[in-house]
C-alpha cells in the first residue's frame, strides 16, 4: 500500500530535549516536506527537500533541522525544543519535483512541556 | 504577498443542505488549485484538483469546484451533504509550470448535523 508513515504519532517532551520525528514513503516520491498545522493558520511549510542531499528552508524553518540521506526518508529534528512548537506535524511527498498531488503522512501531535 | 483566504473558519449544516465553500486566492500567473480534506484524526487527502480546462472541477464523494479567473476564487461545493462530510477542508494554490511552493488557507472547520 502506498503511504507516507510518520513516527512518534503522539509525543510529550520538555523544553530542550532533542527530539526527531521519522517520515518514510514508500512511492519512490523525488519530492518530500514538513508542515505545521496550527489553529486558525492552516498548514505552514518548515522545510522541503527536492531529491536526496537537496533540501531548503520553507515558511517557518527556525528551530528545526531536516536531512535527505536516502530517498525515502526525511526526518525532522528539533534540537531544542521550546513550547512554540507544540504542534501538528504532518510530512508529505510527491512526484515530479513537488508539482504533482501531495501525499500526506497521518500527523505527529508535538506537545512541548 | 501569496496567500489564500478560506472565508468561513467555521460551518454548521444539517444533513441534506448544500454547502459552499468560498476560497479566494492571491497569486501573480497561472496557478494550480487544490482542495484537500481532512477528517477527524486523519491526515489530508486530495478532494480535487485543477490545472486547466474545464473550469468546473468534479472530485470525490460528490464535490466539485469552479475556478472563476476573474474573482482568483475556486469555491468547494456539494449539493447535499452527509454527515461522514465532518471534517476540515483546505484549499491551496500553487504557482503553475516547476516547483512552486503549495500554499494552504486557513481551512473550514464542517460539521454536519444528522
Amino acid at each position: 500500500e502506498a503511504q507516507v508513515t510518520q513516527n512518534p504519532r503522539y509525543l510529550i517532551t520538555v523544553t530542550g530535549k532533542k527530539l526527531t520525528v521519522t517520515c518514510s514513503q514508500n512511492m519512490n516520491h523525488e519530492y518530500m516536506s514538513w508542515y505545521r498545522q496550527d489553529p486558525g493558520l492552516g498548514l505552514r511549510q518548515i522545510y522541503y527537500s527536492m531529491n536526496v542531499e537537496v533540501t531548503d528552508k520553507g515558511d517557518v524553518p527556525e528551530g528545526y533541522k531536516v536531512s535527505r540521506k536516502e530517498k525515502r526518508n526525511f526526518p525532522l529534528i528539533l534540537e531544542s525544543p521550546s513550547p512554540n512548537q507544540t504542534s501538528l506535524y504532518f510530512c508529505a511527498s510527491s512526484t515530479t519535483g513537488g508539482t504533482g498531488e501531495l501525499f500526506f503522512g497521518e500527523g505527529s501531535r508535538l506537545t512541548v512541556l | 504577498a501569496q496567500s489564500v483566504s478560506q472565508h468561513n473558519h467555521h460551518v454548521i449544516l444539517s444533513e441534506a443542505a448544500s454547502l459552499e465553500l468560498g476560497c479566494n486566492y492571491s497569486y501573480g500567473g497561472t496557478v494550480n488549485l487544490f482542495w484537500y480534506v481532512q477528517y477527524p484524526g486523519q491526515h489530508l487527502q486530495l478532494l480535487l484538483k485543477y490545472f486547466s480546462g474545464d473550469p468546473l472541477v468534479k472530485g470525490i464523494k460528490g464535490f466539485e469546484a469552479e475556478f472563476i479567473k476573474s474573482k482568483f476564487s475556486f469555491n468547494l461545493r456539494k449539493p447535499s451533504v452527509q454527515w461522514s462530510d465532518t471534517a476540515e477542508y483546505f484549499c491551496a494554490v500553487r504557482g503553475a509550470g516547476g516547483y512552486n511552493k503549495l500554499i494552504f488557507g486557513a481551512g473550514t472547520r464542517l460539521a454536519v448535523h444528522p
